[in-house]
């Protein structure tokens, strides 16, 4: 399973961007990068996923780089509400019949500051 | 519609006591996971089912047992109760990578569990 690598945490002024970076070297050709966020006590939600191609939805846009060894997420004008652990996984092993694992790592605190 | 639905919310129990975490799902989906999240830590995986009748071991199985008779259910059994077994159990659920254009995986709200 390719790794990832981010930062434990991070701030960010209310109604400016949010960058979220995430360093994932040894990922492998068919891998996607799946962002998921889990505020405090709530189960994870997913965000956004991509494999090479920017993305970008009604939460967030993903920005991995041409090599994919990283990616950025961007929450464009944090809220406060988007205080929360997010988690940058890369899709792990496959465990049958289609079905793969997602393996969470301690994440980034991104903190939303009034 | 209410996606994936976890009961109890809270919950005690004795060393060596037992215990089942319900897990119920509405979105008619095939694959289904039950994590563990320790404090300050990432989900890990305990058991899966990739349909009715199927379920496997993930990566942290032991202590526990599963069962998956129909495809809205999916309980979560402690027999012995330990310790090392207080955690914030998670279920979540995936639509048939068939039919879903996506890996995403549904998350329920979570079940605390301390043992004393």
């Amino acid at each position: 399973d390719a790794k990832t690598t981010q930062p434990p945490s991070m701030d960010c002024a209310e109604g400016r961007a949010a960058n979220l970076p995430c360093n994932h070297s040894t990922i492998s050709g068919n891998e996607y990068v799946y962002w998921y966020r889990q505020i405090h006590s709530q189960g994870p939600q997913y965000i956004i996923h991509g494999l090479k191609n920017n993305e970008t939805n009604e939460m967030a846009s993903l920005i991995i780089t041409e090599d994919r060894k990283s990616s950025t997420l961007i929450l464009p004008h944090a809220t406060l509400r988007d205080t929360a652990v997010y988690y940058c996984i890369v899709r792990g092993a496959y465990s049958g019949a289609g079905s793969y694992q997602l393996t969470f790592g301690k994440g980034t605190k991104l903190s939303v500051i009034p | 519609n209410a996606g994936v639905t976890q009961t109890p919310k809270f919950r005690i129990l004795k060393i060596g006591q037992s215990m089942t975490l319900q897990c119920a799902q509405d979105m008619n989906h095939n694959y289904m996971y039950w994590y563990r999240q320790d404090p300050g830590m990432g989900l890990k995986l305990i058991y899966y089912s990739v349909g009715a009748g199927i379920t496997d071991k993930g990566e942290v199985p032991n202590g526990y047992n599963v069962s998956r008779s129909t495809t809205e259910d999916f309980p979560l059994r402690l027999e012995l109760a330990a310790p090392s077994q207080t955690s914030v159990y998670f279920c979540a659920t995936k639509g048939d990578i068939r039919t879903s254009s996506t890996d995403t995986q549904y998350f329920g709200p979570g079940t605390r569990l301390t043992v004393l």
